[in-house]
């Protein structure tokens, strides 16, 4: 079964400090990873997946299998990046479906 | 593209009542997904469709949940009869396949269950 863990629900931080929203996962397979976004008033949206290897917004999340993380970072907080975050598993190809974590909810503090 | 339509955006209704969810996905798009939001649990996918047809229906919570997908452009999830304990945030997404590509979400159907 594949699982996806947010431990925080709630991170706050203060604005300019490093953010870091932490997702583990377990899963047999060969997972894609993805990070999506629910800003306040809006819809949720995609913000990176981790075959990008983009940075959005300033985010990074990189995908190390040893400790079945998907962490994602930003070095400068930001107020507009408060939001609620999902971490997203799912495995390529076929008919596998999306298991999103619990969410975390990021509150800069300005 | 006015994106994922999902309709009404709020409905408060009555323990008891039946209760439809509709989605309009984005044209072209060739799966579907029906998930519930809320603050315990968080996102949990119900029932994800691909080209009309239900592939895994195994997150809906129980018999009073229905899903239906008629044609590629509509869809409905239905109550009934609906409980105070169903009250939450449903979102419907659609992607052009399923698991590997963007799902873009819609606005959200907030339930409440009197």
């Amino acid at each position: 079964a594949q699982r996806v863990t947010q431990p925080e629900k709630l991170l706050s931080v203060f604005k300019g400090a490093p953010v870091e929203l932490k997702c583990n996962y377990s899963y047999s397979g060969s997972p894609e990873l993805f990070w999506y976004v629910q800003y306040s008033r809006q819809r949720l949206q995609l913000l990176l997946r981790h075959i990008s290897r983009e940075s959005i917004k300033g985010f990074t999340a990189d995908l190390n299998k040893g400790e079945t993380s998907f962490h994602l970072k930003k070095p400068f907080a930001q107020e507009e990046d408060s939001a609620m975050y999902y971490c997203a598993l799912t495995n390529s190809g076929g008919y596998q479906k999306v298991t999103f974590g619990i969410g975390t909810k990021l509150q800069v503090i300005p | 593209d006015a994106g994922v339509i999902q309709s009404p955006r709020h409905e408060v209704t009555e323990m008891g009542q039946e209760v439809t969810l509709r989605c309009k996905p984005i044209s072209g798009h060739n799966s579907l997904f029906w998930y519930r939001q809320t603050m315990m649990r968080g996102l949990e996918l119900l029932i994800y469709f691909n080209n009309n047809v239900p592939i895994d229906d195994s997150g809906m919570p129980e018999d009073r949940f229905s899903a239906k997908m008629p044609n590629a452009s509509f869809s409905t999830l239905k109550i009934q009869p609906s409980e105070p304990r169903d009250s939450a945030v449903y979102f419907c997404a659609s992607s052009f396949r399923v698991s590997t590509d963007t799902q873009y979400f819609g606005p959200g159907t907030r339930l409440t269950v009197l």
